[in-house]
């Protein structure tokens, strides 16, 4: 089945300063990455997600590339804030139009340094 | 819109106990399934649902047991708790309507306790 890693495990930036955060997968049919974000004492919500027919995907000031070849996809946050504090989740799926069921990685947790 | 509601959110059970964890939504969501999220380990799927009348196994199925009998509803039994069973629990439901069932809406959690 599909194996997702995920570095760093902790992650402290100042706020300001840019944070990256990376995954690697090992299905080559994968061809869906989500990444979720868990803030204290809730669920994890979608912030973005990228397909495998796009290299690069930006909403405001978070992105996400992909690498097919190389097989990883990493998240990448601009101009970091306090309530970008959270633990952030990346996944791959094979999207199979009814039967996805994603693999997620260990998660990061980001600590914004004020 | 409520959106995915678990109930309870923490339970301590004594091992050999038998419980439910509840999950609705009233998104009107064909797909639903239950994840556990435990330290180091990520999000690991327990069992999913693709609509009424319908289940299959995750990664970590056993000692769980789920049905949908509704589109609203699906609800996670353990049958007899262990202390392995220990963990954050979330359920999650999603649409089609992009193509796929991949776009995940989570509830809160339920913060189980088994000794």
């Amino acid at each position: 089945g599909e194996n997702v890693e995920q570095h760093p495990s902790t992650l402290s930036v100042q706020e300001g300063d840019s944070a990256v955060i990376k995954c690697t997968y090992s299905d080559s049919a994968s061809n869906y990455f989500p990444w979720y974000k868990q803030e204290l004492g809730k669920g994890p919500q979608l912030i973005i997600d990228i397909r495998s027919n796009v290299g690069e995907k930006k909403d405001q000031r978070i992105a996400v590339t992909l690498n097919k070849t190389a097989k990883h996809f990493s998240l990448h946050i601009t101009e970091t804030q306090p309530e970008d504090s959270a633990v952030y989740f990346c996944a791959a799926a094979i999207s199979n139009f009814g039967n996805e069921k994603l693999t997620f990685g260990t998660g990061t947790r980001l600590t914004i340094i004020p | 819109n409520a959106g995915v509601t678990q109930t309870p959110k923490f339970q301590v059970l004594k091992t050999g106990q038998s419980m439910t964890l509840q999950c609705a939504q009233d998104m009107n969501h064909e797909y639903m399934s239950w994840y556990r999220q435990d330290p180091g380990m990520g999000l690991r799927l327990i069992h999913y649902s693709v609509g009424a009348g319908i289940t299959d196994q995750g990664e970590v199925p056993n000692g769980y047991n789920v049905s949908r009998s509704t589109t609203e509803d699906f609800p996670l039994r353990l049958l007899s708790a262990a202390p392995s069973q220990t963990s954050v629990y979330f359920c999650a439901s999603s649409y089609s309507g992009t193509g796929g069932h991949e776009k995940l809406f989570f509830g809160s959690g339920t913060q189980l306790s088994v000794l």
